[in-house]
Order: structure tokens, then C-alpha cells, then sequence
């Protein structure tokens, strides 16, 4: 069974620029989590989603950041205009209500470079 | 603000060594989780530890979780280079799904 799966694996753009970020669940997870890693800052939580719906957006740094889940199968988290200080890893993890250790499932990440 | 403090944030020994690795906070946690995240990849979950004062073995690895559930440790001996990587405790509050992660503590073990 194939695990998350993040696109694109490396995003350079330059400041202003809309980026789009894509996430894929694995099959049958019904929850969602986007997450920034920095060294400053570690894993940051931005939004996460259960059965598609957004359910906890307190993370979203601001209104440059937005999320949907449009299916159970797909995410986008869109930065829109991108600022250099949005440079991170950008991670996507998946779980299913039905574990109740709650484990999340990481993707492998998109590295955003803001220029 | 950061609820949960690891410590040490960085450590390098040899192999053979041993360690442990500390994750503490002021706030209850209804479990706490153990990950390991090697560079380029995302973190995977090594242990989840429910109950209070639970301890856990995974092979060369034993996490045990405080009686107060605020706390957890993960010791590991005989250190291989394979461990070489970054360790993050996450705890889940409530009936959240929401968890909170330790900034990581980079492990490098030499051979």
C-alpha cells in the first residue's frame, strides 16, 4: 500500500509567487494534518481535516495561507503571495480514526525555498 | 509557546554508547508519542505510550511515559550509527486529534 505522497518533492519560487502544495492520503485515513518544519520553530501543526472538513485552522500563519480538501483522496495547502520567511518543509500526515493511538503517517515533504 | 521541552537538542557519541533523551512538559497528556525522522524524509512513529508510568521496549530502544503524564524518556543503548537521526516526542491533549511536538533531539552516532 503506498504511504502519503507530496508533491512537489522541491519548490524554488520567488517572493510573490503562488504556491501550491498537493498531498495524497493513504487510502481509507479519514483525518489530515498539514505541518511546516523549520529549525527555528520544529514541526508546526497549520490545519488539519477530518472526513474533509476543516476542522482546527489556528496554525495557518495568516490569510496568505489557505487549505482544501476537496475529496478523500486530495489536499492543496496554496501560499498566496509567498514571502522568503515561508521557506520550510512542508509536511503532510494522514491517520484514521480507527487506531486509537492516533499515529499519523507522514509524507515525505515538500521543501519550499522562497527567494 | 512550547508545550513540550526535549533535551538535549543535539547529542553525538560513539557506538556502543548509551543515552537518553528527555521530553518534558507542565500540561497532561492523554498519550505521548516517540518519532524518528531521518533528512529528506518524514518522521515515523516508533511507540505510543498510553498509560501512566508505562514502560515500552523496542529492542536497543525503552520509552516510559511519567505516573503523571506530563513526562517521557527514551533511553537507547548500545547506539548504532543506524540511530543516527532526529527523535520527537508528541503528545495528544484530550480528545484532540491535534498533536503537539518536542523540537527534536539530533542524534549522531559515530562508528
Amino acid at each position: 500500500d503506498a504511504g502519503v505522497i507530496q508533491s512537489p518533492r522541491h519548490e524554488v519560487t520567488e517572493m510573490g509567487q503562488e504556491v501550491t502544495l498537493r498531498c495524497k492520503p493513504i487510502s481509507g485515513h479519514n483525518s489530515l494534518f498539514w505541518y511546516r518544519q523549520t529549525m527555528m520553530r520544529g514541526l508546526e501543526l497549520l490545519i488539519y481535516f477530518n472526513n474533509n472538513v476543516p476542522i482546527d485552522d489556528s496554525g495557518m500563519p495568516e490569510d496568505r495561507f489557505s487549505a482544501k480538501m476537496p475529496n478523500a483522496s486530495f489536499s492543496t495547502l496554496k501560499i498566496q503571495p509567498s514571502e522568503p520567511r515561508d521557506s520550510a518543509v512542508y509536511f503532510c500526515a494522514s491517520s484514521s480514526l480507527k487506531t486509537g493511538a492516533r499515529e499519523q503517517f507522514f509524507g515525505p515533504g515538500t521543501r519550499l525555498t522562497v527567494l | 509557546t512550547q508545550l513540550l521541552e526535549q533535551s538535549p537538542q543535539f547529542l553525538s557519541i560513539q557506538e556502543g554508547e548509551n543515552l537518553t533523551v528527555y521530553c518534558n512538559s507542565s500540561s497532561v497528556f492523554s498519550s505521548l508519542q516517540w518519532y524518528r525522522q531521518e533528512p529528506g524524509e518524514g518522521p515515523v512513529l516508533l511507540v505510543t505510550v498510553v498509560t501512566g508510568g508505562e514502560v515500552k521496549k523496542l529492542k536497543r530502544l525503552t520509552f516510559q511515559f511519567g505516573d503523571a503524564r506530563k513526562d517521557s524518556s527514551l533511553h537507547i543503548t548500545a547506539a548504532q550509527p543506524g540511530d543516527t537521526g532526529l527523535y520527537l516526542c508528541a503528545g495528544l491533549q484530550g480528545g484532540s486529534e491535534k498533536l503537539v511536538f518536542g523540537k527534536g533531539m539530533k542524534l549522531t552516532v559515530n562508528p
